[in-house]
């Protein structure tokens, strides 16, 4: 079993639309959850950060952590064309110098339709 | 503030051949690592360092060399390319304490043929 997975799409909604991604994990060791969003041809960069369980919301952005189930999800809510890009789920458990030895999914292919 | 720059943005290699990769960061982040990204696949960490002098091996260390002399700059060193390396390469930066908020550069993206 794979560390994160992650269906990798593609995913096409048309604007306005509610999108819901989503990551399993099987290390229970993870606490720190993040969403990178990486355009075309661009470097990721950081979406949304979660420590632990619970819910975390920016704008029409809200990120879902249940530990209990080993899943993550982030939903956008009033899809917007400006959001297609590639969504990639990333974790870890560790603080200090292996901080960004993050484990990342595969990514999911969002496409939002005017 | 330029971020993380990397350089060259595309590359063709024989298999072989020898490059670097370059990275440099105008952030001040003492944190910073190499991420391989395939096609289809999740970003693999190649290597990693802590600041200047130190260095640590990641995911996928093989076939790779880095080396960190000062705070702003993070060499990739590929030895003896071969065609399994073909990808895209970013280099990424942290402040102490980020804890997964990495900021990335662009890519570079690799061809060995």
């Amino acid at each position: 079993q794979k560390e994160v997975e992650q269906d990798p799409g593609p995913l096409s909604v048309p604007e306005g639309a509610i999108v819901s991604l989503n990551c399993t994990y099987s290390n229970s060791a993870f606490q720190y959850f993040m969403w990178y969003r990486q355009y075309s041809r661009k470097g990721p960069e950081l979406l949304m950060y979660t420590y632990s369980s619970g819910n975390k919301e920016d704008g029409r952005f809200t990120a879902q952590v249940d530990k209990s189930s080993k899943y993550i999800s982030l939903f956008i809510r009033d899809s917007q064309p400006s959001d297609s890009a590639t969504y990639l789920c990333a974790m870890s458990g560790a603080y200090g110098g292996s901080q960004g030895n993050l484990i990342f999914g595969k990514g999911t292919k969002l496409s939002v339709k005017p | 503030n330029a971020g993380v720059t990397q350089t060259p943005k595309f590359r063709i290699l024989k298999i072989g051949q020898s490059m670097t990769l370059q990275c440099t960061q105008d952030m001040n982040h003492n944190y910073m690592y190499w991420y391989r990204q395939d096609p289809g696949m999740g970003l693999k960490l190649i290597y990693y360092s802590v600041g200047a002098g130190i260095t640590d091996k990641g995911e996928v260390p093989n076939g790779y060399n880095v080396s960190r002399s000062t705070t702003e700059d993070f060499p990739l060193r590929l030895e003896l390319a071969a065609p399994s390396q073909t990808s895209v390469y970013f280099c990424a930066s942290s402040p102490p304490g980020g804890l997964g908020e990495l900021f990335f550069g662009e890519g570079s993206r690799l061809t060995v043929l």
